[in-house]
């Protein structure tokens, strides 16, 4: 069964340092997102991508953030200068069509110390 | 806009009751409603969805779920609880006015078993 990844599982970083959190969408999906869900809480919305471009962003998807389709097949999400706040589980996700579900991968634990 | 309450936190059942997740939505144009569940260190993984067909949907597990317009619910149900359904759930609601088909999620409920 057609599953999203996400690379990696978990990523430590320092204040300050740019990183890049992986995704590969099911392959005939043309919806893609990016959630992220601190500990505890609710999962939050940061941004939505279709036809090779952003197509809605929450507050939370501030300059510091960017994605991208490089290659047609992954899509990236880049915290330019991460914080200690950008601490999360972040969820790729992709859907077929719009208002379809969205089948999530098994998410990158993001570590900020 | 949008916005999704799931009453309780917690749930704790014994094993065998029923299984009765509560969520209410806001939403100004007719929704399209979602269960998602998430086992310990994994995804989000979806029970069942609502997008405007049948009110009364069947989820994967033996969950079900109702729409109900007057109430703005949609409330998950299982009849029996198994020791493997202890997990969160979240309640997730779309709509047409979405540019991008977000979902918006409630708080999430933490269902407990007991055997």
């Amino acid at each position: 069964e057609p599953e999203v990844t996400q690379t990696p599982s978990h990523q430590v970083t320092q204040m300050g340092q740019e990183v890049i959190l992986r995704c590969v969408p099911i392959s005939n999906h043309l919806y893609f997102y990016w959630y992220r869900q601190i500990l505890g809480q609710k999962v939050e919305f940061l941004v939505s991508f279709y036809n090779n471009e952003i197509s809605e962003k929450s507050e939370i998807f501030d300059d510091q953030f960017s994605v991208e389709r490089p290659d047609g097949s992954n899509f990236t999400l880049k915290i330019r200068s991460t914080k200690l706040e950008d601490s999360a589980m972040y969820f790729c996700a992709s859907s077929r069509q719009k208002n379809t579900e969205a089948f999530f991968g098994q998410g990158t634990r993001l570590t900020v110390v | 806009a949008q916005s999704v309450t799931q009453l309780g936190s917690h749930v704790s059942v014994s094993e065998g009751a029923l299984v009765l997740l509560r969520c209410n939505y806001s939403s100004s144009v007719p929704p399209y409603l979602f269960w998602y569940v998430q086992y310990p260190n994994q995804g989000l993984q979806l029970l069942l969805k609502y997008t405007s067909a049948a009110t009364l949907v069947k989820g994967i597990n033996g969950f079900e779920a109702e729409f109900k317009k007057s109430e703005t619910s949609f409330h998950l149900t299982k009849p029996s609880a198994h020791m493997s359904d202890a997990a969160e759930y979240f309640c997730a609601v779309s709509d047409l006015g979405n540019q991008g088909g977000k979902l918006i999620f409630g708080q999430g409920t933490e269902l407990s078993v007991k055997p």
